[in-house]
Formats: structure tokens, C-alpha cells, sequence
């Protein structure tokens, strides 16, 4: 079965600090990827999302991700965060074999203004 | 406006009361999906609807049933509460294959079961 895992399980970065978040996922098919956030009290709004293509892909408020195939990997990046980043950050995969989007265990990042 | 609405949106209940938790959309998904969030395990599927009368289960559906009568509707009944069933709840649609599409969440239901 597919899995997902995140290696760092709380982050936490000053103002204006550079951001990278693991995520590892398991099945080697052909997957979509996803980077879903979490703001503090609200419901999962979608960061970005991998499909196809370039895989370099850009999404809102400034974050990015890279899929690297070969490595199995989807990291989150954003080069200076803001204390209104501060969430909880979930990375998450669907393949061809299963009707059913997987999720990381999620990482909380707090960012001290 | 686009949504997923749950009711309700804070619960405290007793063990072996049953409850209905209510999802609606008004964007004529096919796909719906029901997930519940723990500390320290994410967000993890209790059901799942890929239309109409179709449900199937996730990976925790013990102690949940799901209907699905109408399209915009996903309601998750739980029939005799337990403790280990106090979580975050939270109700996702999709236009149609997950696969290709995003997932479009519910502001989510807190539980309490004492």
C-alpha cells in the first residue's frame, strides 16, 4: 500500500528563515502529488499540486515543491517565511491503483515573528 | 459559493449514543470521502463514495457507516460511539476520479465521545 512519510514533525524558524519540507513517499507508479495546509483552526486548503511536467512546481504565497522521481521525494520549499505561515503542513499522494488520497503524518511549523 | 459544508461543527457525546455527522456539496462531485485527524497520525480515510449508492471503506472504518442516497450529501454515522472515536472529522469531495482531481474540504467536526 502507499504511504507517506514526513520526517520533520515540528519546525520551527524565525521570520525572513529559508523553509524545506520532507516528504518521502512509497508506491514508484505514476502518482499526483500534494502539498495541503492547514492553518491554525481552519479546514485543509491546497498549497500546490504536482500532476505532470515541469517538476518544479510553483504555488500559493510564495511556496514551491519538487518532485524528484528518482528519489521519491516531494519537498516543500519557500525561501523567507512569515509569521502567517505558521500551520500545519500535510503532504499527500494518489496513484492509478487506489481511489483514495494518502497522507503524511504532517509537520507544524511555527514561525516566531 | 463553492463549498463543503459540515454539521455539526463541535460535538460532545457519551458512549453508545448514536450521532450523525452531516456533509454536503454544492459542486455535483462525484467523489466524497470522509477522513479523521489525530495528533501525530495525520489525516487518515474512513470512507470513501465514487457516486451514488457506491461507498467503499478506507483504512479505519470500524465503528463508522456511510450513505450516500443523493450526490451532494455523504452523511457519516457512527452507531455506538466509543472514546477512541473522539477526533478532528473531516468531509473532502472531488469532481470525479481522485487520481486527477483535487480534493475540496469541510471546515471539519471536533468530537468528543466521553
Amino acid at each position: 500500500a502507499q504511504s507517506v512519510s514526513q520526517h520533520n514533525h515540528h519546525v520551527i524558524l524565525s521570520e525572513a528563515a529559508s523553509l524545506e519540507l520532507g516528504c518521502n513517499y512509497s508506491y514508484g507508479g505514476t502518482v499526483n502529488l500534494f502539498w495541503y495546509v492547514q492553518y491554525p483552526g481552519q479546514h485543509l486548503q491546497l498549497l500546490l499540486k504536482y500532476f505532470s511536467g515541469d517538476p518544479l512546481v510553483k504555488g500559493i504565497k510564495g511556496f514551491e515543491a519538487e518532485f524528484i522521481k528518482s528519489k521519491f521525494s516531494f519537498n516543500l520549499r519557500k525561501p523567507s517565511v512569515q509569521w502567517s505561515d505558521t500551520a500545519e503542513y500535510f503532504c499527500a499522494v494518489t496513484d492509478t491503483g487506489f481511489q483514495k488520497l494518502v497522507f503524511g503524518t504532517g509537520t507544524r511549523l511555527l514561525v516566531s515573528p | 459559493e463553492a463549498q463543503v459544508t459540515q454539521n455539526p461543527r463541535y460535538l460532545i457525546t457519551v458512549t453508545g449514543k448514536k450521532l450523525t455527522v452531516t456533509c454536503s456539496q454544492n459542486m455535483n462531485h462525484e467523489y466524497m470521502s470522509w477522513y479523521r485527524q489525530d495528533p501525530g497520525l495525520g489525516l487518515r480515510q474512513i470512507y470513501y463514495s465514487m457516486n451514488v449508492e457506491v461507498t467503499d471503506k478506507g483504512d479505519v472504518p470500524e465503528g463508522y457507516k456511510v450513505s450516500r442516497k443523493e450526490k451532494r450529501n455523504f452523511p457519516l454515522i457512527l452507531e455506538s460511539p466509543s472514546p477512541n472515536q473522539t477526533s478532528l472529522y473531516f468531509c473532502a469531495s472531488s469532481p470525479s476520479d481522485i487520481f486527477k482531481n483535487i480534493q475540496y474540504f469541510g471546515a471539519g467536526t471536533r468530537l468528543s465521545v466521553l
